[in-house]
């Protein structure tokens, strides 16, 4: 079955270090994945996706995330963390029939 | 891309009524898909409508409880029947509208069952 985890539910982080929010995944065949934003009462926002080519790839916001086959993750990283980054951050992969299916989600507190 | 509104944006109810989302596109799209956001939880997919078949539900989700309009290929309905408290959530739409499995979301609806 295919699945996705986020192992931490939150991540803290000064303004202006690097950040990472970690995503693993499990999927038979070839996998599809998405980085997702939900900043408070709003909808989810489409931050990137990996389907094939190369394993680093940049969204939007200043966000990239690096696709590793041998260790089935897809973390999502940021090289300077702002405070309006602070959402909630989902990883998604995408399944038969266009399912997304969705990691639990992460917090991303980013202090001043 | 697709612009997405919902309505309402939010309520409350009183349990045993329903309710009925409203999910409006700016472009025509083939797939919709609604999903559920219970308090502090991901989202799970409830069911996809695609427009002119019957929507195809996810386990564990029935028609009866979450019946689903696609009158056009832009528009779709999600109503919450015989509403609990546990029905308390988020309800987004999404729609596929972009190259190789892009989903767009909708601003989500907050309903809150009394």
């Amino acid at each position: 079955a295919q699945s996705v985890a986020q192992p931490e539910d939150q991540v803290n982080v000064a303004e202006g270090n690097p950040l990472t929010v970690k995503c693993t995944y499990s999927v038979s065949g070839n996998p599809y994945l998405f980085w997702y934003v939900q900043y408070p009462n709003r909808g989810l926002q489409f931050l990137l996706k990996y389907i094939t080519g190369d394993n680093l790839v940049k969204g939007s916001y200043g966000f990239e995330a690096e696709f590793n086959k041998s260790q089935t993750s897809f973390h999502l990283k940021k090289p300077s963390a702002l405070v309006s980054d602070s959402a909630l951050y989902f990883c998604a992969s995408a399944g038969g029939y266009n399912k997304l299916i969705f990691g639990a989600g992460t917090r991303l507190a980013v202090h001043p | 891309s697709a612009v997405i509104s919902q309505k309402p944006s939010r309520d409350i109810c009183q349990r045993g009524t329903s309710l009925t989302i409203q999910c409006q596109v700016d472009s025509q799209v083939t797939m919709m898909f609604w999903y559920r956001q219970q308090p502090g939880q991901s989202l799970t997919l409830i069911a996809t409508a695609n427009q002119g078949s019957e929507a195809t539900y996810e386990s564990g989700f029935v028609i009866d409880k979450f019946p689903i309009s696609r009158p056009n290929l832009t528009f779709s309905t999600l109503t919450v029947s015989n509403m609990s408290p546990e029905d308390s959530s988020i309800y987004l739409c999404s729609v596929l509208a972009g190259p190789l499995y892009e989903q767009f979301f909708g601003p989500g609806t907050r309903l809150t069952v009394l």
